[in-house]
């Protein structure tokens, strides 16, 4: 059983585009993140959600939006798409309570914008 | 706030011989530390963590990894590579939120 899976695994679209990439854990975690893996392999958090809230909303331009429907679900919708948003997005979840819990990351998404 | 650095983007070293890949820390409390494996075109999976109980702590793979607060470093070492632990390997801090903070990365190739 994947324990954190996320849709699609690669994503190529044009600039201008809306687009969505989904997120589920089945670990039974409070929370869940968004990061943003660029080309050169730098890894930053985006958004965290508990419990269908947000949580962490780092200086992200806000043509991206996150939804956790439920706390098993993490999406994130990116709005007019730019060629700087190619990237690998990752997906990942830990129980709540504070930073001592590991995170467990899906495989990502790999965004190619043209 | 919390930051990472890892020092060399590319570590080279022969097969059976030692790992180190090194990791300092900037953090205004006692941190939790973590070090990540990254292999190609796959998510990151824990290698180990430090959670302020033992300084040295082991993880998987035969990887540990020692807590050292006067020197803010928690360097990631294991005694003799194996070809499959080439991979990219990231360090990470928390001070205690949900928020883990990242080192750049260190890509560990490993020669025959």
């Amino acid at each position: 059983d994947t324990a954190v899976s996320q849709t699609p695994k690669y994503l190529v679209t044009q600039m201008g585009n809306d687009k969505s990439i989904k997120c589920e854990q089945n670990l039974g975690h409070d929370t869940m993140y968004w990061y943003k893996q660029d080309s050169k392999k730098f890894l930053k958090i985006m958004f965290s959600y508990n419990n269908k809230e947000l949580i962490i909303n780092e200086t992200v331009p806000n043509r991206f939006s996150p939804k956790s429907p439920d706390k098993a679900h993490l999406n994130l919708h990116i709005n007019s798409l730019e060629l700087g948003d190619s990237a690998v997005y990752f997906c990942a979840s830990s129980p709540s309570g504070g930073g001592a819990y590991e995170q467990y990351f899906g495989p990502g998404t790999r965004l190619t914008v043209t | 706030a919390q930051s990472v650095t890892q020092l060399g983007s590319h570590v080279s070293v022969s097969e059976g011989a030692l790992v180190l890949l090194r990791c300092n820390y900037s953090s205004s409390v006692p941190p939790y530390l973590f070090w990540y494996v990254q292999y190609p075109n796959q998510g990151l999976q824990l290698l180990l963590k430090y959670t302020s109980a033992a300084t040295l702590v082991k993880g998987i793979n035969g990887f540990e990894a020692e807590f050292k607060k006067s020197e803010t470093s928690f360097h990631l070492t294991k005694p003799s590579a194996h070809m499959s632990d080439a991979a990219e390997y990231f360090c990470a801090v928390s001070e205690g939120g949900n928020k883990l903070v990242f080192g750049a990365g260190t890509i560990l190739r490993v020669k025959s």
